[in-house]
């Protein structure tokens, strides 16, 4: 089954704590991306890549970092999460070539620090 | 600057016939993407417009002007499972994707 697998869905950490949220694909699809979703606001773009060892920044990069290492892993990691990165926080892939593809995000995964 | 604005909120009443409405400024305009997003779960790919006019598929249907910078997602004998979020997306010159904040949808009995 085509799928894009997040983990964890849930976590609960302490400012200052490293951590990362694993993303996987098993799609082969080049372009992956993480966006956050606040209340009353967009999905919000922080990182997304369009190959292995490409990555950009998006709209709301700051206190983030991504690795794309080999095709199918994105992981986002937050070196030192801070209360204002309590989000929920999705992984979307999009393949073939033409930019009007949908994208396929996993299910989520929900940040909590204190 | 770009800009997407849609309604916060809708009621509507199972049977019935609901349209959602979005209003867009992008740079450049590669698209619009309707998704629909449960609570607490994904957004999935509703459909795309990129020229004038209507796509229907099956009990729903996104509509395009492109002049206008508008778009509506028309939904057809409304079902309680239709109750979620619809979120509005344009594609701007660089492809990338600016998001609306999503309309959530209430379906009444």
């Amino acid at each position: 089954e085509a799928q894009v697998t997040q983990n964890p869905r849930y976590l609960i950490t302490v400012t200052g704590k490293k951590l990362t949220v694993t993303c996987s694909q098993n799609m082969n699809h080049e372009y992956m991306s993480w966006y956050r979703q606040d209340p009353g606001l967009g999905l919000r773009q922080i990182y997304y890549s369009m190959n292995v060892e490409v990555t950009d920044k998006g709209d709301v990069p700051e206190g983030y970092k991504v690795s794309r290492k080999e095709k199918r892993n994105f992981p986002l990691i937050l070196e030192s999460p801070s209360p204002n990165q309590t989000s929920l926080y999705f992984c979307a892939t999009m393949g073939g070539r033409d930019y009007n593809s949908p994208l396929h995000f996993g299910n989520g995964t929900r940040l909590t620090v204190t | 600057g770009q800009n997407i604005d849609q309604p916060t909120e809708m009621t509507a009443t199972e049977g019935a016939i609901v349209q959602i409405n979005c209003t867009y400024q992008t740079s450049g305009f590669n698209g619009l993407f309707w998704y629909q997003q449960h609570a607490g779960e994904a957004p999935t790919f509703l459909s795309y417009n990129v020229l004038d006019g209507l796509e229907e598929k099956g009990r729903f249907s996104s509509f395009l002007s492109r002049s206008k910078g508008y778009s509506y997602l028309l939904l057809k004998e409304l079902q309680m499972k239709d109750s979620a979020s619809y979120l509005c997306a344009s594609m701007d010159s660089n492809y990338q994707l600016i998001w609306g904040a999503g309309t959530k949808l209430i379906i009444k009995p």
